[in-house]
């Protein structure tokens, strides 16, 4: 079992929806939990990270982590074209390593 | 302007001819770590290195090399490639083993590897 699982997608959703990735984690022990962005061609790029159960949200990013369940998630509001892009979800290992997921392609329509 | 700098950017090479991929950050970063990613596996770490002359595995060493002997450098080196090593590279630091959030990535160096 892979250390972080995401929906594989891809996922399509319409200008102005709500696209929401999801994942969950097998190490009971991760503490920190991350989202990047990665547009075609480029390097990631952290948009969100959480540490704490409940949500957190910055502009139309909302984080969602629920430790029970070992299941964190990202939505996305009012999605635009600009966010088409593939979303790697990863957890900290409480071992200074990062697990990632395999991502989750999202391509938003105008 | 912060940066990582990966190079070179792209590199086809052949079986068994070693190889150096340089990593250089301008923040003073105590930790540095490569990444390869291939398709439907997402990113996995292949060493890091938490300071200088400190260095240790990470989940796909196999094949690979670094050393750490500068706080600025961190070069992957490949002693005899072989196709399965083809992939996109990526190198990051950050502060420090704890400052997740503020890990800053290179911008790739894709390897094919015949």
């Amino acid at each position: 079992q892979k250390e972080v699982e995401q929906n594989s997608g891809p996922l399509s959703v319409p200008e102005g929806a709500i696209a929401s990735l999801n994942c969950t984690y097998s190490d009971r022990g991760s503490q920190s939990f991350f989202w990047y962005r990665q547009y075609s061609g480029k390097s990631p790029e952290l948009i969100m990270f959480i540490y704490s159960n409940g949500d957190k949200e910055d502009g139309r990013f909302t984080a969602q982590l629920n430790k029970a369940s070992q299941y964190v998630s990202l939505l996305i509001r009012d999605s635009q074209p600009s966010d088409s892009a593939t979303y790697l979800c990863a957890a900290d290992l409480n071992d200074y390593k990062l697990s990632f997921g395999a991502g989750t392609t999202v391509t938003v329509r105008a | 302007e912060a940066q990582v700098t990966q190079n070179p950017r792209y590199l086809i090479t052949v079986t068994g001819k070693k190889l150096t991929v340089t990593c250089s950050q301008n923040m003073n970063h105590e930790y540095m770590s490569w990444y390869r990613q291939d398709p439907g596996l997402g990113l996995r770490q292949i060493y890091y290195s938490m300071n200088v002359e400190v260095t240790d595995k990470g989940d796909v060493p196999e094949g690979y090399k670094v050393s750490r002997k500068e706080k600025r450098n961190f070069p992957l080196i490949l002693e005899s490639p072989s196709p399965n090593q083809t992939s996109l590279y990526f190198c990051a630091s950050q502060k420090n083993k704890l400052h997740y959030y503020e890990q800053y990535f290179g911008p790739g160096t894709r390897l094919t590897v015949t």
